[in-house]
């Protein structure tokens, strides 16, 4: 059975400090993969996907980044903080090729930057 | 582009039925989701309307009306359980990237 895992799950970073968030998929070849943003009390804002490794596509423009160095790993990344990055960050996996209506979300990283 | 609109909050009844509605706006329609997401936690897929008509799923029935760029979400005999956010999403863009666009999302309350 396929699983996905994140980490870390909650995380306090103060502005202007790095970012990197892990996101692991196992049990599945070829992948999407996706990193989601979710404010309090919002929806799921869409802000990378990925349909192979090294192919990153962002949907917000933002002072985050995205990397897939291997088939079934995910990594958002960024330099430096804003305290508008805090939020719960979801990874999600769908299989390629298929209609793709349906994705899988990892348990999430709540991110607050102080 | 795509949009969607869902009612921000829903109320009910335990043992009762309620309905989330979903309107949406889309260049290309390749079906819609719903998707379920308790408080702290991920969300989880319900369902999925690809053609009119309704979807049934245990207590959980979803329907799809293309003509209307329409659907909803059906939840029969609730429990305290089924308190919870609830998404629809649409497909964006094409080809196989399995983008989805999600609404805002609809609080569900079960009162005793």
């Amino acid at each position: 059975s396929q699983t996905i895992h994140q980490w870390p799950a909650t995380l306090v970073q103060p502005v202007g400090s790095p970012l990197s968030l892990e996101c692991t998929v196992e049990g599945t070849s070829n992948p999407n993969l996706y990193w989601y943003r979710q404010a309090a009390g919002r929806g799921l804002q869409l802000l990378f996907y990925s349909v192979g490794i090294g192919q990153i596509s962002s949907e917000v423009p933002q002072n985050l980044s995205a990397s897939r160095p291997q088939d079934r790993q995910f990594i958002l990344s960024s330099k430096k903080l804003l305290l508008s990055d805090s939020g719960f960050y979801l990874c999600a996996w769908s299989p390629l090729g298929t209609g793709s209506y349906e994705q899988y979300f990892g348990p999430g990283t709540r991110l607050t930057v102080t | 582009g795509q949009s969607l609109e869902q009612p921000s909050e829903v109320t009910a009844v335990e043992g009762a039925i309620v309905q989330i509605n979903c309107t949406y706006q889309t260049s290309g329609f390749y079906g819609l989701s719903w998707y379920q997401q308790h408080d702290g936690g991920a969300p989880t897929f319900l369902s999925y309307n690809a053609l009119d008509g309704l979807e049934e799923t245990g207590r959980f029935s979803s329907f799809l009306s293309r003509s209307d760029s329409y659907g909803y979400l059906l939840l029969q005999e609730l429990q305290m359980k089924d308190s919870a956010s609830y998404f629809c999403a649409v497909r964006g863009g094409s080809g196989n990237t399995g983008k989805l666009i999600f609404g805002q999302g609809t609080t569900l309350q079960v009162k005793p």
